[in-house]
């Protein structure tokens, strides 16, 4: 069975500090990676996708950055973090785009 | 611009009784619909699902409709149960576009009082 993991689970960071956030999937090759942000009181919004290693697509410009060295790796990074981009981040894998995505567990970053 | 949209931010419904959340769609291109269930601190567990050459998929106590023409699906909860209460997302896709991604609506949070 397919499993997707993201650590860490909590990160409490200064502003300006950098970020790494990882998130791999188990059991499943090639698949469709997203990273979604949900801010206190809000839907989720969509970060970056990626349909294979490489290849990254953004859906909203700011100071953060997504990159996909191996298959079943999405890392979602920051060189300087805003009190803005504090939130609930989660990944999210599917088999085909437009199907249906499965998330991890999520991680809760604060920035103060 | 939001092309999925869930109206209703909250819901409160006693155990035992129905539950219904509504979602509306903009995207006549859409031909697949996703539900899921968010608890707090957690990722967003899929729930239920239908295509859109369908009007009405059940699992169990979930029952989603869709109404094409009115560009509405609807999540049906019956009996409700206090495990239920969790935010619920509604997605809508096109999986003929090349961009392969979910549209969410913000979420309706759903209370169910014993």
């Amino acid at each position: 069975s397919q499993t997707i993991h993201q650590w860490p689970a909590t990160l409490v960071q200064p502003v300006g500090s950098p970020l790494s956030l990882e998130c791999t999937v188990e059991g499943t090759s090639n698949p469709n990676l997203y990273w979604y942000r949900q801010a206190a009181g809000r839907g989720l919004q969509l970060l970056f996708y990626s349909v294979g290693i490489g290849q990254i697509s953004s859906e909203v410009p700011q100071n953060l950055s997504a990159s996909r060295p191996q298959d079943r790796q999405f890392i979602l990074s920051s060189k300087k973090l805003l009190l803005s981009d504090s939130g609930f981040y989660l990944c999210a894998w599917s088999v085909l785009a437009g199907d249906t995505q499965y998330f991890g567990p999520g991680t809760r970053l604060t920035v103060l | 611009d939001q092309q999925v949209k869930q109206n209703s931010p909250s819901l409160s419904v006693q155990e035992g009784r129905i539950s219904i959340l509504n979602c509306d769609y903009t995207n006549s291109m859409f031909d697949y619909f996703l539900w899921y269930k968010k608890y707090p601190a957690e990722g967003p567990t899929f729930l239920i699902s239908i295509s859109s050459i369908k009007d009405k998929n059940e699992d169990g106590r979930f029952t989603v409709f869709l109404n094409k023409s009115a560009k509405h699906l609807s999540l049906h909860i019956v009996p409700s149960q206090p495990g239920d209460s969790a935010v619920y997302f509604c997605a809508g896709a096109d999986r003929g576009s090349t961009l392969g991604r979910l549209y969410f609506g913000r979420g309706t949070q759903l209370t169910v009082w014993p």
